[in-house]
């Protein structure tokens, strides 16, 4: 079956840099997919990744490596708005989008 | 407006009471989506409309309808629901759902609670 890994939360101090792993194993691979949603609000899209390597966008970063079915999202210079949760997403080789379960971020002043 | 827009934020229903969700996206996207969000669980894929025609209907009970009139409005009929049933309930939409680089707008959800 097809299975996404993320953790069910995560605590990290304002300042600070924090980490969000993400592993799956899909039937093939078109791509993955970084989410944010706040309480209460709609996801919004973060980043996306399709070749190995490291994608920069301001203070967050997208690492993937299909060989070894992992990606991570890295924040740096956490501010108390980054208290949300991470949702990471393949699409697999039908251009479905298998979801993992979200990474809840609290960030502590 | 602009975005995706869902109405009503949130709506509480009997199991014998009829209600529909609306969905509106200004982004001249022609996918659309709904998707059920539950606590602690992945989003689950519910129906999806590509230039109005429905490509995806994953196993979804009858008791959930959706409606496509047009690429810009979504609809999710709800019937008989159970208790079970209570989640947030997002749409999105994107540029078209056979891509790889498929980025989805997403609404703010609908929270349904089902007595």
């Amino acid at each position: 079956g097809q299975n996404i890994d993320q953790p069910t939360e995560m605590t990290a101090t304002e300042g600070a840099i924090v980490q969000i792993n993400c592993t799956y194993q899909t039937s093939g691979f078109n791509g993955l997919f970084w989410y944010q949603q706040h309480a209460g609000e709609a996801p919004t899209f973060l980043s996306y990744n399709v070749l190995d390597g490291l994608e920069e966008k301001g203070r967050f970063s997208s690492f993937l490596s299909r060989s070894k079915g992992y990606s991570y999202l890295l924040l740096k210079e956490l501010q108390m708005k980054d208290s949300a949760s991470y949702l990471c997403a393949v699409m697999d080789s039908n251009y479905q989008l298998i979801w993992g379960a979200g990474t809840k971020l609290i960030i502590k002043p | 407006e602009t975005g995706v827009t869902q109405t009503p934020r949130h709506l509480v229903m009997g199991m014998t009471n009829k209600k529909s969700l609306k969905c509106e996206q200004h982004l001249g996207h022609n996918a659309m989506y709904w998707y059920k969000q539950s606590a602690k669980k992945p989003l689950e894929l519910m129906f999806v409309y590509n230039f109005k025609e429905q490509t995806e209907n994953n196993s979804v009970p009858s008791r959930f309808s959706p409606e496509c009139p047009n690429s810009s409005h979504l609809f999710l009929h709800l019937h008989t629901l159970q208790p079970e049933d209570s989640a947030l309930y997002l749409c999105a939409s994107s540029q078209d759902s056979d891509s790889g680089a498929n980025v989805l707008t997403f609404g703010a959800g609908s929270r349904l609670t089902v007595l």
